[in-house]
């Protein structure tokens, strides 16, 4: 069974930092692409941030472009959001996603979230 | 940027009547890299059809796919109580993977 868990969540003041973590079990972590999606609240579903399954490769949402970064240690099934200069407007809940082998982008599993606050 | 356009953003249904959501795209997706999402309250979304056509695994028959181009439909026949929900088409053809601002599919 697929599992993701995210972490790492938490109340950041405007100018913070914060790296969120998602920790995959029930595949192999290392064949698949795998996905950052964010929420506001009351809001929807935004694209945020996707890397390749070798790490090789990252994509970013202007939004976020020179502020976040994502990565991955396959070693330890563990996907990664680095998350500079934050923003109230990047208040959300932060969902990590498994992509589908045949189709990059594609969400096929998602985990069940964790909450970004950015607030003085 | 792939801009996709949803509508209608809310659409009120009986319970056993069916539903057709749109999901217009800013260009035309070649290769059929759209899809669609499900998310109720408190959950995480749940892909229901992948390149326009197809199911996810374990997706009822229940939920159809169609359109090509830019121009694409989520029909839902006969909802049941836990098909009510907010639906998002996301295009994955290129980065970034946007994603619909969704429909909300509620009772009427």
């Amino acid at each position: 069974e697929v599992q993701l868990l995210e972490s790492g969540g938490n109340l950041v003041q405007p100018g913070g930092s914060l790296r969120l973590s998602c920790t995959a079990s029930g595949f192999t972590f290392n064949d698949y692409g795998m996905t950052w999606v964010r929420q506001a609240p009351g809001k929807g579903l935004e694209w945020v941030s996707a890397v390749s399954p070798t790490g090789g490769t990252t994509y970013y949402a202007d939004s976020v472009k020179g502020r976040f970064t994502i990565s991955r240690d396959n070693s330890k099934n563990t996907l990664y959001l680095q998350m500079d200069s934050l923003r109230p407007d990047d208040t959300a809940v932060y969902y990590c996603a498994k992509n589908s082998g045949g189709y990059f982008g594609l969400l096929e599993y998602w985990g069940q979230g964790t909450m970004v606050t950015v607030s003085s | 940027e792939v801009v996709l356009t949803q509508s209608p953003g809310t659409l009120s249904v009986s319970p056993g009547e069916g539903a057709t959501l749109s999901c217009r795209a800013s260009q035309t997706i070649s290769g059929n890299y759209i899809a669609w999402y499900q998310q109720k309250p408190g959950q995480a979304p749940r892909l229901l059809i992948y390149s326009v056509f197809a199911r996810a695994t374990g997706i009822p028959d229940k939920f159809s796919g169609s359109g090509s181009g830019s121009d694409f439909t989520l029909t839902i026949s006969r909802l049941d109580p836990e098909d009510f929900a907010v639906y998002y088409c996301q295009q994955y053809r290129s980065s970034p993977h946007t994603f619909g601002q969704g429909t909300k599919v509620e009772i009427k």
